[in-house]
């Protein structure tokens, strides 16, 4: 069976700060990876996938995520974090036909 | 908008009663997914339907149930409820048999609130 790991609850931040939201994952075989993003009192938004190629993929309003194979991670970045990034981010893993979903993770960014 | 609707958006019942929460897929969306979102357990798997046919099958417990018409809409039927049930019940719909790499898609969920 495959799980998501997110390590981190709640992260808080001032604005302008780098963001690093850690996911691993075990599975052994082909996945694909994503992070979804749900605002407040909003449904979940896709923010970038992983699919194949280049393990660095950019997703929208500025955020990147690395996929390295070898550490089953999938860790999300921003370089400057803005209060209108608060929200909870979660890392999901898709193998054959089911989706997993980590814990999630809280982000505030202090203003 | 991610084209998948979900109605109602909210609902308020009393323990012991049966709710029905429908999900239309994306246009083209083969695969319909039902996700649970509660404050203690996060976001949890459901049941998934492709082409009206049950393809996986996760938390859901017996009370629960779901079906996807032959138009692709589905259903979620929850019954005899408890407090325990109140959360947020997502949709979700992918393309499927495509390819491995399908996105999904969630709709705004369907607040449930048992009193």
């Amino acid at each position: 069976a495959q799980s998501v790991s997110q390590h981190n609850h709640h992260v808080i931040l001032s604005e302008a700060a780098s963001l690093e939201l850690g996911c691993n994952y075990s599975y052994g075989g082909t996945v694909n990876l994503f992070w979804y993003v749900q605002y407040p009192g909003q449904h979940l938004q896709l923010l970038l996938k992983y699919f194949s190629g280049d393990p660095l993929v950019k997703g929208i309003k500025g955020f990147e995520a690395e996929f390295i194979k070898s550490k089953f991670s999938f860790n999300l970045r921003k370089p400057s974090v803005q209060w209108s990034d608060t929200a909870e981010y979660f890392c999901a893993v898709r193998s054959a036909r089911q989706l997993t979903f980590g814990s999630g993770t809280q982000l505030t960014v202090l203003p | 908008d991610s084209g998948v609707t979900q109605t109602p958006k909210h609902l308020i019942t009393a323990t012991g009663q049966r709710v029905t929460l429908r999900c239309s897929p994306r246009s083209g969306d083969l695969s319909v997914y039902w996700y649970q979102q509660s404050l203690d357990q996060g976001l949890q798997f459901l049941i998934q339907y492709y082409n009206g046919e049950e393809r996986a099958k996760g938390n859901i417990l017996e009370r629960f149930s779901a079906q996807q018409f032959p138009d692709l809409h589905s259903e979620l039927n929850l019954s005899s409820l408890e407090l325990g049930d109140s959360a947020l019940y997502f949709c979700a719909s992918s393309v499927e048999g495509q390819g491995h790499g399908n996105t999904i898609y969630f709709g705004e969920g369907s607040w449930l609130t048992v009193v």
